[in-house]
């Protein structure tokens, strides 16, 4: 079936620390991949987005890039701030099946001061 | 932001008792998905509508029903809520099927069933 595996939270990281969040997935055809963050109280938003492979999201600097041999998405950001504290969620919906996103477990960030 | 409104935002219940989450969305946007939230879970889509009267299973609709009369609202019944159903339940709202379809998300309704 279908589904995302993300590396197992929490993150705890200093400002100014390099991120790496880790995305692998399994799917039937050539799904589009996406990266939602969830900010404490708050509903999920879209962070980034990749529909083919080799294509980069890119958003508020956060960058994934859609690797189909490795069938990874993996999220980093070179220097993180305390804003960027939140849950990540890695997720992955199939073309013209998009009522079917399918989520990662979320892993929660924490960066310290 | 999109305008997506979850009523209520918290509830506690008791066992057996019948339970209706409301979303509201002022975007007209023809899809709408109800999800919950549980750890270790992320999220998992119990059920979606893709226009008024037209609704799908997701992948955990046991126990859950809903309708949608109207564009602008999506409920989500439990007609007997039992301790399992204790989650945080996502309204969604998306524009259409395909490739690179973005979900929109409201805030959130808490559910506690005793």
């Amino acid at each position: 079936g279908n589904s995302v595996t993300q590396m197992e939270g929490p993150v705890t990281l200093s400002e100014e620390a390099f991120l790496t969040i880790n995305c692998t997935y399994t799917a039937t055809g050539y799904p589009s991949l996406f990266w939602y963050v969830q900010y404490p109280g708050e509903g999920l938003q879209l962070l980034l987005k990749a529909t083919k492979a080799d294509d980069k999201g890119s958003n508020k600097g956060f960058e994934a890039t859609y690797r189909k041999e490795t069938t990874s998405f993996h999220l980093e950001k070179g220097s993180v701030q305390v804003s960027d504290s939140a849950v990540y969620f890695c997720a992955l919906s199939l073309p013209y099946n998009n009522n079917d996103m399918r989520f990662g477990a979320g892993t929660r960030l924490t960066v310290k001061p | 932001d999109a305008g997506i409104t979850q009523s209520p935002r918290h509830k506690v219940t008791e066992t057996g008792t019948p339970v209706t989450l409301r979303c509201h969305q002022t975007e007209n946007h023809r899809y709408m998905y109800w999800y919950r939230q549980d750890p270790g879970h992320g999220l998992r889509l119990i059920h979606y509508s893709y226009g008024v009267k037209d609704t799908d299973k997701g992948e955990v609709s046991d126990g859950y029903s809903v309708s949608r009369s109207k564009t602008e609202d999506f409920l989500l019944t439990l007609e007997s809520a039992t301790s399992s159903q204790t989650s945080v339940y996502f309204c969604a709202i998306s524009e259409g099927r395909g490739a690179g379809g973005e979900l929109f998300f409201g805030e959130g309704s808490r559910l506690t069933v005793l």
